[in-house]
């Protein structure tokens, strides 16, 4: 595709429920991230992939978030029984190159995620 | 602990003045540093990254060491440079991104 796509661009749910977010990378891109950002706050780092694994999982905020990328190509992150602070967008970018931190990452539009 | 510091959450000039958006970092290896910026309405982007020392969009950023900072600067503000800007943070090499928490420019007509 022409940029890194990410669904669904809203999701409004009720606490307790569990919510999956779906990014799909430019295609090739090796480097994926996942961010959040909360209103007032910068863009706290969750995880990125190298492939399909993922080294670091220490930034995701608590063991209701996991994440998995499959084929190399798209990755879900999926919050298990939400709470209200969940609330938030949540971003995702691609970079060419793991391992290479001057590739530029190419964002998504981020999910807007709200519990009720 | 990495940590990226964006001291003004706005930053409000006139169009023709000059613009520095501060951005100090906390890191004990080497760090790569890069500004990103957010137009209304658009997709966060890459502004620019130290290691390029280039100038984008009339926009200059310098790695003080020293200083621990790396201030984002442009001498003659436009209207088009209102936008939200994050500096951010990664290891040489690393994968691991830190921003910081952004600053809002407006520049006034």
């Amino acid at each position: 595709g022409a940029g890194v796509s990410q669904s669904p661009s809203n999701k409004v749910t009720e606490k307790g429920k569990d919510v999956e977010l779906r990014c799909d990378p430019i295609s090739g891109h090796t480097a994926l991230y996942w961010y959040r950002q909360s209103l007032g706050q910068g863009l706290e780092f969750l995880i990125y992939f190298q492939g399909n694994s993922a080294p670091d999982k220490s930034g995701l905020p608590s063991d209701r978030f996991s994440a998995e990328r499959t084929g190399g190509s798209v990755s879900t992150l999926t919050i298990q029984r939400t709470q209200q602070e969940d609330s938030a967008v949540y971003l995702c970018a691609s970079s060419p190159l793991a391992g290479t931190s001057n590739q530029p990452q190419h964002f998504g539009d981020g999910t807007r995620l709200s519990i009720l | 602990a990495q940590r990226v510091t964006q001291p003004e959450k706005l930053l409000s000039v006139f169009k023709g003045a000059p613009v520095e958006l501060k951005c100090n970092y906390s890191y004990s290896g080497s760090p790569e540093l890069f500004w990103y910026v957010q137009y209304s309405r658009q997709r966060l982007q890459l502004l620019l990254r130290h290691i390029s020392r280039e100038s984008i969009k009339g926009f200059t950023a310098d790695l003080n060491k020293g200083e621990t900072s790396f201030h984002l600067k442009k001498p003659f503000a436009q209207e088009e440079d209102s936008a939200m800007y994050y500096c951010a943070l990664s290891s040489l090499g690393g994968n691991q991104f830190y921003f910081g928490t952004g600053t809002s420019l407006t520049v006034i007509p």
